[in-house]
């Protein structure tokens, strides 16, 4: 069954702190795709990025980085240089390549709350 | 100009009323989704439509009845409103499957007193 792990449930950290975010995902498909998503406190979901699980290269955008590891089921995210904008909560999801590509059906961690502090 | 736009953002309700949710994307999307956050904040799909056709249905009760007039709007209508349905609802849109996002809505907070 797919599954998504994301153990932390809060995190707190002081501006310009590096942090980051743990994400373990489960599945029996070899064909998979990862996804983060921010919430800020406005509620909104924010997509941040996808990962293909045939594409094992991290991914860095600004402050922003990625960790995918096919070996331990993982897709890690850390902000470098933590500001009090980056408070929210992350969400990890995973969807399977299914129902002929015509629908994308997210499986979703339980979240991270990130807090920074000033 | 608001690429997933839903209506009301936030919706008040007794229990046992009727009511609806209205969604629309301007992204020439093909695939709609709705998803339910609880106060857990545990994100979870109810439905999702590719041009007009109903492809997932996740054990939902019947009394949440989706519509998709056209592939740019999905309706959530709800009967019978109940305490536990309290909880926002995200609608979603994606080009396709699995290896495309889907892009969200701003929420639809309901509360059922």
């Amino acid at each position: 069954a797919q599954k998504v792990t994301q153990a932390q449930t809060e995190i707190s950290v002081v501006e310009k702190e590096d942090v980051t975010l743990d994400c373990v995902y489960e599945t029996r498909d070899t064909t998979y795709y990862l996804f983060w998503y921010k919430q800020p406190p406005s509620g909104e979901l924010v997509f941040l990025i996808r990962r293909n699980s045939f594409d094992e290269q991290n991914e860095i955008s600004g402050r922003y980085s990625w960790n995918f590891q096919k070996s331990t089921s993982s897709f890690n995210f850390t902000i470098t240089a933590s500001q009090v904008v980056d408070s929210a909560v992350y969400f990890c999801a995973l969807s399977e390549a299914r129902y002929g590509g015509a629908t994308n059906k997210l499986i979703f961690g339980t979240g991270t709350l990130l807090a920074v502090q000033p | 100009d608001t690429a997933v736009s839903q209506t009301p953002k936030y919706l008040v309700t007794q229990m046992g009323n009727d009511k609806s949710i209205k969604c629309e994307q301007n992204l020439g999307h093909d695939t709609m989704y709705w998803y339910k956050q609880d106060s857990k904040k545990f994100l979870k799909i109810m439905f999702s439509y590719n041009n007009k056709e109903l492809i997932i249905n996740e054990t939902v009760p019947n009394r949440f009845s989706p519509k998709s007039p056209d592939k740019a709007h999905l309706n959530l209508h709800i009967n019978s409103l109940e305490l536990g349905d309290s909880a926002v609802y995200f609608c979603a849109s994606s080009p396709g499957g699995g290896n495309t996002e889907a892009f969200f809505g701003q929420g639809t907070r309901l509360t059922v007193v």
